[in-house]
């Protein structure tokens, strides 16, 4: 069980739009930046967001992300079949019982139809 | 271009220790702007951060919780690499392992990743 809530699948057509949600706590999202990452099979995850809602050099404008109170969520526009991977959100969980650790989502399935 | 070489055995004995070696170029260990992790992947734990060492006039070590009394991460700066050790491994442990570069902006973020490692812990 992650400490960061994602739903495990989400489908779109080609040219579509989809959001991808990452449901946390004030011990994590709540006070912390989130990054989002991108896992094509196969290949280790790619840094995709940082700081909430920064890209990186060389990632398309057609990703975004975004925080609101405990949940962040990230968006892809104009799907492309090379877009279907999995992904997921991270960021730093600070707990009393635990200290302080990175998190990461359980990762989403984006199938583009 | 900075890249992460990952090196070590895929295959590791229950009890024994796992060790895995990180070679960075293109940066170094001894940065003053990042953090080098080491980070696991298996179907039943999803992505799980393991540590990190870095260095602030002086070397730091953070471990995640669920590890921290096995692991250690050392680094090797006459060699400009990074290895982690994780002790009594048991079938639990078998996972892909991933160094990656941790950056901070606002909060730190990992953007490079090592290619990764298949080690599986059988006898």
């Amino acid at each position: 069980q992650s400490v960061l809530t994602q739903p495990p699948s989400v489908s779109a057509a080609p040219g579509q739009k989809v959001t991808i949600s990452c449901s946390g706590s004030s011990s994590n999202i709540g006070n912390n930046y989130v990054s989002w990452y991108q896992q094509l099979p196969g290949t280790a995850p790619k840094l995709l967001i940082y700081d909430n809602n920064k890209r990186p050099s060389g990632i398309p404008d057609r990703f975004s992300g975004s925080k609101s109170g405990t949940s962040a969520t990230l968006g892809i526009t104009g799907l492309q079949t090379g877009d279907e991977a999995d992904y997921y959100c991270g960021t730093w969980d600070s707990s009393l019982s635990a200290g302080s650790n990175w998190v990461f989502g359980g990762g989403t399935k984006l199938t583009v139809l | 271009q900075v890249q992460l070489q990952q090196s070590g055995p895929g295959l590791v004995k229950p009890s024994q220790t796992l060790s895995l070696t990180c070679a960075i170029s293109g940066d170094s260990v001894s940065s003053n702007s990042a953090a080098w992790n080491w980070i696991r992947q298996s179907p039943s734990r999803g992505l799980e951060w393991l540590g990190r060492t870095y260095y602030r006039s002086k070397w730091y070590n953070d471990y995640a919780v669920s590890v921290k009394s096995r692991i250690t991460i050392n680094p090797d700066t006459s060699k400009n690499q990074f290895s982690l050790q994780l002790n009594s491994v048991t079938p639990e442990d078998t996972a892909v392992y991933y160094c990656a570069r941790a950056w901070r902006g606002f909060s730190w973020y990992f953007d490079l990743w090592g290619r990764g490692t298949l080690v599986t812990v059988s006898s």
